[in-house]
């Protein structure tokens, strides 16, 4: 089965770093698309950038450039999305999301469960 | 950048009824339009690409059409569980990718 497993939550303070991770599992890894992407408190869906886990070549949105870093391991299957200094604006469910798995097609086809990241003083 | 317009922003409606929902595109995007169903407190989740080809198991309820810049999700026997936000979303082979702001559909 095609799986994308992502922790529940996070809660941190302004300012400080953090790094999710988001588990692939059920296909090779190293062949597809993976990304991120954004969804506010009662707002809609913003994709955030993606990354190509055989060379880390990455492509991010441009409202989401220089604010995020998006990585890969493939020995661990994992993609992770780091912020260096968080704001409380960047509060938020963090959906990992892969591309072109099972259909074929540019489109996120498989979806994580999602991570809550919580910002605040 | 395109931009996706999606009307209306709620729908209500009464189970068995028939529905439609639009997604307009600032300038032509072909085929290139997704829909996705997000229920309430779940992830999102792909019902069609390629503008009307239903992804693995889908209802066959639901319906895409359209091409250019003028696209449409039908559901054509509402349920109850279909009660949750549809977004539009157009992608591309240059790695972009844009959402719709969302249709609300109350049962």
């Amino acid at each position: 089965e095609v799986q994308l497993v992502q922790f529940g939550a996070e809660v941190r303070k302004p300012r400080e770093s953090l790094k999710i991770s988001c588990q692939a599992s059920g296909y090779i890894f190293s062949a597809y698309w993976i990304g991120w992407v954004r969804q506010m408190p009662g707002k809609g869906l913003e994709w955030m950038g993606v990354i190509h886990p055989s060379n880390s070549k990455t492509k991010y949105s441009p409202s989401f450039q220089g604010q995020v870093t998006i990585s890969a391991d493939t020995s661990t299957s994992t993609a992770y999305l780091q912020w260096n200094s968080l704001k409380a604006s960047d509060t938020a469910m963090y959906y990992c999301v892969s591309s072109n798995v099972i259909v074929a097609a540019n489109v996120f086809d498989v979806w994580g469960q999602g991570t809550f990241v919580s910002v605040s003083s | 950048e395109i931009g996706l317009t999606q009307s209306p922003a709620t729908l209500s409606a009464s189970p068995g009824e028939r529905v439609t929902l639009s997604c307009r595109a600032s300038q032509s995007v072909s085929n290139y339009v997704a829909w996705y169903q997000q229920r309430p407190g779940r992830t999102p989740r792909l019902l069609i690409y390629d503008a009307s080809t239903r992804a693995s198991d889908i209802p066959a309820r639901f319906t895409g059409s359209g091409s250019g810049t003028e696209f449409t999700l039908t559901i054509s026997s509402l349920q109850s569980e279909d009660s949750a936000v549809y977004y539009c979303q157009h992608y591309n082979d240059w790695l972009s990718w844009t959402f719709g702001q969302g249709t609300r559909v109350e049962i």
